[in-house]
């Protein structure tokens, strides 16, 4: 029979658009945040990285914007790509720990 | 560098039989990691090891997972007696932890089909 698994949010965007992929995070204490791709049948592959001091970080294409009033973690993805299509989760790591709490993901579909 | 290396890529086993998932770490990376990953869960984290002691295993689903890190260099995932509900990917990743937590770097995974 079929299984009924997460629903993914999916994200369509234009080639040559900007992306903005949005993470509700769950633990206030929480001080370290980090963002991964995953392209079908590969692990995960880091992209950028915020610790809670910070409130912005920019790499080369992305920009992590980290809101800790409201819980809030977002990727900035500028000229989205064909090769930009995969899954992007959000991953949070509680203070004193070195665990990473993953998010459900969401699917960035560009279209040409 | 190799990057995190996984191996078997594709196992498939029959319930009952026992499996077990090998990796190798990035070299001087001294924080290790099992997750598994499944359509219903999301990616969930099993085990994680710093100096190669087990610091979490919350994660561990019951007494038939079992995971090893005899050095720096190489862990076993266990699984015994296996069943159809453990048909999932598995991955392990690997930090370069210093006083906090670091990025960690995941290898390309096992896909475990438990028929």
């Amino acid at each position: 029979g079929e299984s009924v698994g997460l629903h993914l949010p999916t994200l369509s965007v234009q080639e040559g658009d900007n992306s903005i992929i949005n993470c509700a995070y769950s633990n206030s204490a929480s001080d370290y945040f980090i963002w991964y791709k995953q392209e079908s049948g590969k692990g995960p592959q880091f992209i950028i990285d915020i610790r809670s001091n910070m409130d912005k970080r920019q790499g080369q294409r992305v920009t992590v914007l980290l809101n800790k009033t409201v819980k809030h973690l977002s990727l900035q993805i500028a000229a989205t790509q064909p090769g930009d299509s995969a899954v992007y989760f959000c991953a949070e790591s509680p203070y004193n720990t070195d665990k990473l709490i993953f998010g459900t993901g969401t699917r960035l579909q560009v279209f040409p | 560098d190799a990057g995190v290396i996984q191996s078997p890529r594709h196992e498939v086993t029959e319930m009952g039989q026992e499996v077990t998932l090998r990796c190798k770490p990035i070299s001087g990376h001294n924080s290790f990691f099992w997750y598994r990953q499944t359509m219903m869960r999301g990616l969930e984290l099993l085990i994680y090891f710093n100096n190669n002691v087990p610091i979490d295993d919350s994660g561990m689903p019951e007494d038939r997972f079992s995971a090893k890190m005899p050095n720096a260099s190489f862990s076993t995932l266990k699984i015994q007696p296996s069943e159809p509900r453990d048909s999932a990917v598995y991955f392990c990743a690997s930090s370069a932890r210093r006083e906090e937590a670091d990025t960690q770097y995941f290898g390309p995974g096992t896909r475990l089909t438990v028929l």
